[in-house]
């Protein structure tokens, strides 16, 4: 058990610019979240996958981001013509079914900077 | 929709003193609840959780958090801080749909 892994776990950008990140959730957990964190402030979902299909999406997800998950294993967080308001930590979680579905385990984040 | 309430976004002991962590929460229906623990620049992990059942749960690092339904609260306690427990913690209760709802936080410093 590796634990979540993401990468880069910090992205410079300047404002207009399209970044992407990439998670890849403990092996043999079906489930994976994407939260977003800014400074001072708890995480907040934006998104969930089960297997490779996109069940639930926040309305934070503004049309400017997209998330995969192809093949249900690693995923991406995509976000086009970034704004400075995109600055904060995206972190990225798994958990597997069953009695065990509530435990999502995290991922070090990364950190978006947008100048 | 269920959510959570810390208390005091920042908490300083001593080191050796107990420590208090304040949350509550608001829910419609029986609630799941969380306590996790984030260290700079680094990722949330699990403290402890209550699902169902006994009514003290016991954690990582000897943290307990108690859930009292006629209080609303799952406070989070140590009995002896150490200096390696300053950090971010966040209370977090499932809203279903697979989603935590997480609390602002309280950040704990440790004096020696």
């Amino acid at each position: 058990d590796t634990g979540v892994s993401q990468n880069p776990r910090h992205k410079i950008t300047k404002r207009g610019q399209n970044v992407t990140f990439r998670c890849d959730p403990i092996s043999e957990h079906n489930r994976l979240y994407w939260y977003r964190q800014t400074l001072g402030q708890g995480p907040e979902f934006l998104t969930y996958f089960q297997n490779e299909a996109q069940l639930e999406k926040s309305r934070l997800l503004s049309d400017r981001f997209s998330a995969e998950r192809p093949k249900g294993s690693f995923s991406t967080l995509e976000i086009q013509r970034t704004e400075q308001g995109d600055s904060a930590m995206y972190l990225c979680a798994s958990s597997s079914g069953g009695q065990f579905t509530y435990e999502q385990y995290f991922g070090p984040g990364t950190r978006l900077t947008v100048t | 929709a269920q959510s959570v309430t810390q208390l005091g976004s920042h908490v300083s002991v001593s080191e050796g003193a107990l420590v208090l962590l304040r949350c509550n929460y608001s829910s419609s229906v029986p609630p799941y609840l969380f306590w996790y623990v984030q260290y700079p620049n680094q990722g949330l992990q699990l403290l402890l959780k209550y699902t169902t059942g006994a009514t003290l749960v016991k954690g990582i690092n000897g943290f307990e958090a108690e859930f009292k339904k006629s209080e609303t609260s799952f406070h989070l306690t140590k009995p002896s801080a150490h200096m390696s427990d300053a950090a971010e913690y966040f209370c977090a209760i499932y809203q279903g749909a697979q989603k935590l709802v997480f609390g602002q936080g309280t950040r704990l410093t440790i004096n020696p």
